[in-house]
């Protein structure tokens, strides 16, 4: 599958500010993946969005899917040091199941 | 807990000797993965085994082989590392059911591979 932009590269915040990170893709997707990968650690799989328009809340973070299924973007309010680490989208184009991973966004949270 | 499971967490060998690395699941998923990745990269995806299908991907060096004995088992041999392929692997898995939608993937903790 064609990977998906994900921008920005890094985002440094201080504690207590908000952080979003972008995927766009040239074509058509399927489904959206979110996955967060801890310094040292593996990827942990977040969410799914598979409806166009589709917005998910999980506390502090807020998925969207634009309605064209070409975009999606994850935001943190309130960022706090357990939020540190890279987040990356994994696009699944469609008639395939394997996602296909952005190249993620680092974040860096300054308490 | 059912998990993922890669063994072993750090492996050293030199150049152009033959490694294996291991994966198990007890989370009985019929889609095993082994992904490649290098810092500050995205995983790339090697190849996977749907059941006992196994998929390469078109850009995977042929140094590069997999074994699936089982359901819960899953093998990367690397028949001549080098030091290009220096990286952390990461085996994940996945229930699917049918091909057209997707399902979460389970990572293992991975396998830190050093060349030298």
């Amino acid at each position: 599958g064609q990977q998906v932009m994900q921008i920005p590269q890094y985002q440094h915040v201080q504690e207590g500010e908000d952080f979003t990170t972008y995927c766009n893709s040239s074509t058509t997707l399927s489904n959206i993946q979110w996955y967060k990968q801890r310094p040292g650690g593996h990827p942990v799989f977040l969410i799914q969005l598979v409806k166009s328009g589709e917005v998910k809340k999980q506390k502090r973070l807020t998925f969207q899917f634009g309605e064209a299924k070409k975009n999606s973007s994850l935001h943190i309010t309130a960022t706090q040091t357990t939020d540190v680490g890279t987040y990356f989208c994994a696009e699944i184009s469609g008639g395939s199941y394997i996602p296909t991973f952005g190249r993620g966004t680092s974040l860096i949270v300054h308490p | 807990d059912a998990m993922v499971i890669q063994n072993p967490r750090y492996q050293v060998t030199q150049f152009g000797k033959p490694v294996t690395l291991s994966c198990s699941q007890t989370l009985n998923h019929n889609v095993m993965y082994w992904y490649q990745q290098k810092s500050s990269q995205a995983p790339k995806l090697l190849f996977h085994y749907y059941d006992k299908d196994f998929n390469n991907e078109a850009d995977t060096p042929d140094n590069f082989q997999s074994r699936r004995p089982n359901t819960s088992f899953c093998f990367l041999d690397i028949r001549s590392p080098g030091l290009g392929d220096a990286a952390m692997y990461l085996c994940a898995t996945s229930r699917q059911i049918g091909q057209g939608t997707s399902y979460e993937q389970y990572f293992g903790p991975g396998t830190r591979l050093t060349v030298t």
